[in-house]
């Protein structure tokens, strides 16, 4: 089985500070691992995955995520932050690379204060 | 190109009745999936399709039903509903070589 845990459920961060948005999995099997924004009424749209290869991933709107396979952790980092950056981040993970069966975190709810 | 459509947008239904939530994949995505995001919560998955056949299943009783067409499209069917089933219903597709995309969803309230 596998699920996903992501340790903040809010995460309060002042405009063009870093922040990280912490996420541990657990899986039997190979894994890919996945990061979604969620903005108010909207669809999941995908930010990064790690499929293989490098561990240091590079996504959309300057975010990235490192994952460790040891401590089992893929955590998002973005190192300046936007008002618009406002929004709910969801952790996933998927026995396929092409992820139609992912496990998704409770999320977190990163606000950006001016 | 389009991406996931998904209707209704928004819908309301009593306890008791039945409901039926339709989405078309992107164009040449042979797999659908099926998610339920109550308010607050992360999704949860609910199914997946392939070629017109179940591939995995969630842990959601035997109320929830779903099945795909040969055009790829797919309705979920949610029978006896109950309050807790007021949700966000996302679909998403994808194909052999492509993530998950995922539609708007459909805003589901029993009342």
């Amino acid at each position: 089985a596998q699920s996903v845990t992501q340790l903040d459920s809010q995460v309060p961060v002042f405009e063009e500070a870093p922040v990280e948005l912490r996420c541990n999995y657990s899986s039997s099997v190979s894994v890919y691992l996945f990061w979604y924004v969620q903005y108010p009424n909207q669809g999941l749209q995908l930010l990064l995955k790690y499929l293989s290869g490098s561990t240091l991933v590079k996504g959309i709107n300057g975010f990235e995520a490192e994952f460790n396979k040891s401590q089992t952790s893929f955590h998002l980092r973005k190192p300046s932050v936007h008002i618009s950056d406002t929004a709910e981040y969801f952790c996933a993970v998927s026995s396929q690379a092409n992820n139609n069966d992912m496990r998704f975190g409770a999320g977190t709810r990163l606000t950006v204060k001016p | 190109d389009a991406g996931v459509t998904q209707s209704p947008t928004h819908l309301i239904k009593t306890r008791g009745q039945h409901v039926t939530l339709r989405c078309s994949p992107i164009s040449g995505h042979k797999s659908v999936s099926w998610y339920q995001q109550v308010l607050g919560q992360g999704p949860q998955f609910i199914f997946q399709y392939y070629e017109k056949e179940e591939r995995g299943r969630g842990n959601f009783p035997d109320r929830f039903s779903a099945r795909q067409f040969p055009n790829y499209s797919s309705e979920l069917n949610v029978n006896a509903l109950l309050l807790g089933d007021s949700a966000l219903y996302l679909c998403a597709s994808s194909s052999w070589n492509t993530e998950a995309f995922f539609g708007q969803g459909t805003r589901l309230t029993v009342v």
